[in-house]
């Protein structure tokens, strides 16, 4: 079975400070991973995924096998910043679909 | 925003009725999707469709049914059996099902049980 925990609901940083949101899997196997994003009154959306090794508007994410962890981190959060994030995780595995689960989510509020 | 729409925008419905959330894509995606969003749960895969005439059941497919007879619409019934029906829908597509394959939402269906 695979798990997804995003420990924090809500995470409040000044504009300018930076920004680690935390996600922690559990999974036996190699997994990838994902950050969405939903921006008020906007759709759910891919940010970033693990497997691109990609940096998206400013944001980045390790994954970390031995603390089995996936934090999404930007140096200076701005105020477009604020929006929900959710971490999801998918086994790489061959055969047949391979579910996408997802965490709960963290709220993202930057204060001016 | 395109690609893939969901109707209504929002539903209200009286306890013991079916009721059926429309997905459309236009992306020529094979591959379809059905989550439910609940506060505090994130999302949760009710059913799944890799390509069309077929489908299969995620995690909480107790209480919905779908059908896939066309590629780009994927139609969820919210049936009388599901017992707590009221929550957000969300409608997904991706290309394929392999792993580098993206998963593309609707902008979803906020279902209200009076």
């Amino acid at each position: 079975a695979q798990r997804v925990t995003q420990p924090e609901k809500l995470l409040s940083v000044f504009k300018g400070a930076p920004v680690e949101l935390k996600c922690n899997y559990s999974y036996s196997g190699s997994p990838e991973l994902f950050w969405y994003v939903q921006y008020s009154r906007q759709r759910l959306q891919l940010l970033l995924r693990h497997i691109s090794r990609e940096s998206i508007k400013g944001f980045t994410a390790d994954l970390n096998k031995g603390e089995t962890s996936f934090h999404l981190k930007k140096p200076f959060a701005q105020e477009e910043d604020s929006a929900m994030y959710y971490c999801a995780l998918r086994p790489l595995a061959s055969g047949g679909y391979q579910k996408v689960t997802f965490g709960t989510g963290t709220k993202l509020q930057v204060i001016p | 925003d395109g690609g893939i729409t969901q109707s209504p925008k929002y539903l209200f419905r009286k306890e013991g009725q079916n009721v059926t959330l429309s997905c459309e894509q236009n992306l020529n995606h094979d591959a379809m999707y059905w989550y439910r969003q609940d506060p505090g749960q994130g999302l949760r895969l009710i059913y799944y469709s890799q390509i069309v005439n077929d489908f299969q059941k995620g995690d909480i497919a107790e209480g919905y049914s779908v059908s896939r007879e066309k590629k780009e619409s994927f139609p969820l019934t919210v049936t009388s059996a599901q017992k707590n029906p009221t929550a957000f829908y969300l409608c997904a597509s991706s290309m394929g099902t392999s792993i580098t394959d993206t998963q593309y939402f609707g902008p979803g269906t906020r279902l209200t049980v009076l």
